[in-house]
């Protein structure tokens, strides 16, 4: 079958690091995507991974391993406006672009 | 360039009526992708169109069907609605290169369907 695990919500303070994890199972992986979702409004990409290491964009980077099966999403020097669930999905091997439930993610002043 | 945009932005029905969502995707884009998103089941996939076809489909009843015309605009429609049905329905169009490995999907703002 297909799964993609992430924790369901999480806290951090403005100006913190935080690290939101994937893990997932999936009939083959043709890569993963990290999206972001404001309450009421469309998912918007915010990274790519197919190939294992670190992709660094700004203040958010994403890591891919492969042969465990993991990725996580690490956001620097929160800001508030970063509160949002933030969607972690495989391009499984049927072309099929499965998402995990999301991650809502509370910044606190 | 202007975005994927999706029409009727909220639509309300009653239980047994059948419903059209139309989407359009980016200009060049060929696949339109069609999800439910729900508070208890995540966005989940419904189909995908690509060059007028049917390329890929979820585990979604029948009620559930689409389709794309040669301009890339897809409708989805849902027949016989149900209450369960109520959720936001998202479009996403991508270029549908299978060739490549990278293909960001553009969410379209999404229709707000509820069931009464």
């Amino acid at each position: 079958g297909q799964n993609i695990d992430q924790p369901t919500e999480m806290t951090a303070t403005e100006g913190a690091i935080v690290q939101i994890n994937c893990t997932y199972q999936t009939s083959g992986f043709n890569g993963l995507f990290w999206y972001q979702q404001h309450a009421g409004e469309a998912p918007t990409f915010l990274s790519y991974n197919v190939l294992d290491g670190l992709e660094e964009k700004g203040r958010f980077s994403s890591f891919l391993s492969r042969s465990k099966g993991y990725s996580y999403l690490l956001l620097k020097e929160l800001q508030m406006k970063d509160s949002a669930s933030y969607l972690c999905a495989v391009y499984n091997q049927g072309g099929k672009l499965i998402f995990g439930q999301g991650t809502e993610l509370s910044v606190k002043p | 360039k202007a975005g994927v945009t999706q029409t009727p932005r909220y639509l309300i029905k009653t239980r047994g009526q059948q419903v059209t969502l139309s989407c359009s995707p980016i200009s060049g884009h060929r696949s339109v992708s069609w999800y439910q998103q729900t508070p208890g089941q995540g966005l989940q996939f419904l189909f995908e169109y690509f060059s007028e076809t049917q390329r890929n489909k979820g585990n979604f009843p029948g009620r559930f069907s689409g389709r794309q015309f040669s301009n890339s605009r897809s409708e989805m429609n849902v027949s016989t609605l149900e209450l369960g049905d109520s959720a936001l329905y998202l479009c996403a169009s991508s270029l549908g290169d299978r060739g490549s490995s990278y293909n960001e999907q553009f969410f379209g703002p999404g229709t707000r369907l509820t069931v009464l």
